[in-house]
């Protein structure tokens, strides 16, 4: 199976910064059949991109998706205080679908 | 509006055994793959088991293979997923979760908690 590896682990930085975060794949993800999901506490995951870069329905534009092959990244353009949540990618090119492990982005 | 409610969860002993249901309600659920994705307490995201729209075609996690056994009623607008000879380490949440066609899964019940616990 894939095994997508998120890095950092946890990320803190302020309100108005530029996030980052990677998701590296052991092997090559296929057509770019990667998600990204946004979870809060006590709340279920929100859809943020399917085929790594396309957008889900109401996710606003400072949120970008980008990447193919084993290397993809989430990036949000600059924080606000609703972003602040743990970030997992999924890969769903290949069985069994896989998860990585997620990026905590904390308030500094 | 286009929701998934889980039900089921509790508390279950070693060797026990639990059905958790999904009622979806607000689109057409027989449109749609399935999924069943589960959080143990303080980790990440594992999915479970998926189901394709028929029902013609199941898949499971290694980790639950030959345990669970998922299933639907399209003509009740739910998905199920019996869980048989439980272990302290299926305790989680246990969410459903919608397959979106492009890829992902782009609508989640609010998850049931199960605890495997003597």
């Amino acid at each position: 199976e894939i095994v997508l590896t998120q890095s950092p682990g946890t990320l803190s930085l302020s309100p108005g910064e530029r996030a980052t975060l990677s998701c590296r794949a052991s092997q090559s993800v296929s057509s770019s059949y990667l998600a990204w999901y946004q979870q809060k506490p006590g709340q279920a995951p929100r859809l943020l991109f399917y085929g790594a870069s396309s957008r889900a329905t109401g996710i606003p534009d400072r949120f970008s998706g980008s990447g193919s092959g084993t290397d993809l990244t989430l990036t949000i353009s600059r924080l606000e205080p609703e972003d602040f949540a743990v970030y997992y990618c999924q890969q769903y090119g290949s069985s069994p679908t896989t998860f990585g492990g997620g990026t905590k982005v904390e308030i500094k | 509006q286009v929701q998934l409610v889980e039900s089921g969860g509790g508390l279950v002993k070693p060797g026990g055994s639990l059905r958790l249901s999904c009622a979806a309600s607000g689109f057409t659920f027989s449109d749609y793959y399935m999924s069943w994705i589960r959080q143990a307490p303080g980790k990440g995201l594992e999915w479970v088991s998926y189901i394709s729209s028929s029902g013609g075609t199941i898949y499971y996690a290694d980790s639950v293979k030959g345990r669970f056994t998922i299933s639907r009623d399209n003509a009740k607008n739910s998905l199920y997923l019996q869980m048989n000879s439980l272990r302290a380490e299926d305790t989680a949440v246990y969410y459903c979760a919608r397959e979106y066609g492009s890829g992902g899964m782009d609508v989640w019940g609010q998850g049931t908690t199960v605890t495997v616990s003597s």
